[in-house]
């Protein structure tokens, strides 16, 4: 059974760090690209950007180029997104999806609270 | 970029009833045009892929038509697990996708 598996809730404060994660099982890891996808609070669905993890090559969505930082480590099946230095405007929930065509299979969601 | 539109933004119906949800775009996405079915808590789960191919254990009510710029999702007859907010998505510029703002089908 394909699953991703993200890690949990984040309460922090503008201008901190963070990387959450997203654990693949259930199919070879580097069969697939892996996309980040943000929702802010009662809003719609947003693309952030892929990670190939085979050889983690990237690529992001123009609104999101600079301020994220998707990564990978096939050894442990796992994708990341990392913020440098978080704003509270990046108050969202986050979510990896599989990319087969579209998303076929997605994670739980990480809801990240940014506030002082 | 391929803008896409979503109406209406809220759909008012009582189950059984059927549902048409539309997703217009600015430019020929060719095929490349899926739904997805969010509810409240929970993550985004892929119902339509290639304009009318339904996902994987997806009801066979649900049903997707169209081409070019008009696309529609068709609920035959509305279950109540079918009160949700439905997205539509892009995938035209590979590896760009983009989504419509969404319809919220609501329990009348």
């Amino acid at each position: 059974e394909v699953q991703l598996v993200q890690s949990g809730t984040e309460v922090k404060k503008p201008g901190e760090s963070l990387k959450i994660s997203c654990k693949a099982s259930g199919y070879s890891f580097t069969d697939n690209w892996i996309d980040w996808v943000r929702q802010m609070p009662g809003k719609g669905l947003e693309w952030m950007g892929i990670i190939y993890p085979g050889d983690s090559e990237t690529r992001y969505s123009p609104s999101f180029q600079g301020h994220v930082t998707i990564s990978a480590d096939k050894s442990i099946t796992t994708v990341y997104l990392q913020w440098s230095s978080l704003k509270a405007s990046d108050t969202a929930t986050y979510y990896c999806a599989r990319r087969e065509g579209d998303l076929d299979y997605w994670g739980q969601g990480t809801l990240l609270t940014v506030s002082s | 970029e391929i803008v896409l539109t979503q109406s209406p933004a809220t759909l008012s119906l009582s189950p059984g009833e059927r549902a048409t949800l539309s997703c217009r775009a600015s430019q020929d996405v060719i095929s490349y045009l899926a739904w997805y079915q969010q509810k409240p808590g929970r993550a985004p789960r892929l119902l339509i892929f290639d304009v009318s191919t339904r996902a994987p254990g997806i009801p066979v009510r649900f049903s997707g038509s169209g081409s070019g710029t008009d696309f529609t999702l068709t609920i035959s007859s509305l279950e109540p697990e079918d009160f949700a907010v439905y997205y539509c998505q892009q995938r035209g510029s590979w590896p760009l996708l983009t989504f419509g703002g969404g319809t919220k089908v609501e329990i009348k």
